[in-house]
């Protein structure tokens, strides 16, 4: 009962490198979301899917590129890194929308460091 | 200007004693969600109300809609509740805004 697999759980990048988050999950759900978590701040959004295919730009899109290709899968790639993406990246799932007051499944988190 | 607004920041208790913290938001929504944050870094969902009170073991989560108001309550806190709660409401239909969330630390 794996729930929301995320890899690695642990990544030191220096700056300019890319590499891509893995977030995979086995609960059929429709939407998938990818967050980072920084010091003094709520998570927030960094982009989103609603379906196997589509993905959208959250709040801090930037710098971020996602692929939704299998339902179970969520690439979150980093074309090159920038210190300021330093942070802990979680993913999430969920059957439903948010507003229709069903949970979100978090992944464990990936520390990531640029240098 | 953060539309989901949690206090207080970070709490401390002994072992015991009655845990209240609290989440205000601005934004309309149809539920509101309460999360654990386990210090090894791990996030469960706890809860999802949109309106009166639902309990869950020694936690305790009330909403009142028109106030745009939720407490979480820990009755008889332990150790093992130490943690980071953090409140969340929806938005835009698809999305969660998350609150800073208040660091609770439970002293035996």
């Amino acid at each position: 009962n794996a729930g929301v697999t995320q890899t690695p759980k642990f990544r030191v990048l220096k700056t300019g490198q890319s590499m891509t988050l893995l977030c995979a999950q086995d609960m059929n759900h429709e939407y998938m979301y990818w967050y980072r978590q920084d010091p003094g701040m709520g998570l927030r959004l960094i982009h989103y899917s609603v379906g196997e295919g589509t993905t959208a730009k959250g709040e801090v899109p930037d710098g971020y590129n996602v692929s939704r290709l299998k339902k179970q899968n969520f690439l979150l790639g980093l074309e090159s890194a920038a210190p300021s993406q330093t942070s802990v990246y979680f993913c999430a799932s969920s059957i439903l929308r948010g507003s229709e007051g069903q949970p979100q499944h978090f992944g464990d988190g990936t520390r990531l460091s640029i240098l | 200007k953060n539309e989901v607004e949690q206090s207080p920041q970070n709490l401390t208790a002994q072992e015991g004693e009655f845990i209240t913290i609290n989440c205000s938001y601005s934004v309309g929504i149809s539920a509101l969600h309460w999360l654990q944050q386990h210090p090894g870094g791990g996030i469960v969902s706890l809860f999802m109300l949109s309106s009166g009170k639902k309990k869950h073991g020694r936690l305790i989560a009330t909403i009142n809609i028109q106030e745009k108001h939720s407490s979480l309550h820990i009755t008889a806190s332990h150790p093992r509740d130490s943690a980071v709660y953090i409140c969340a409401a929806p938005y835009n239909t698809d999305k969660l805004i998350f609150g800073t969330g208040t660091r609770l630390q439970v002293f035996p």
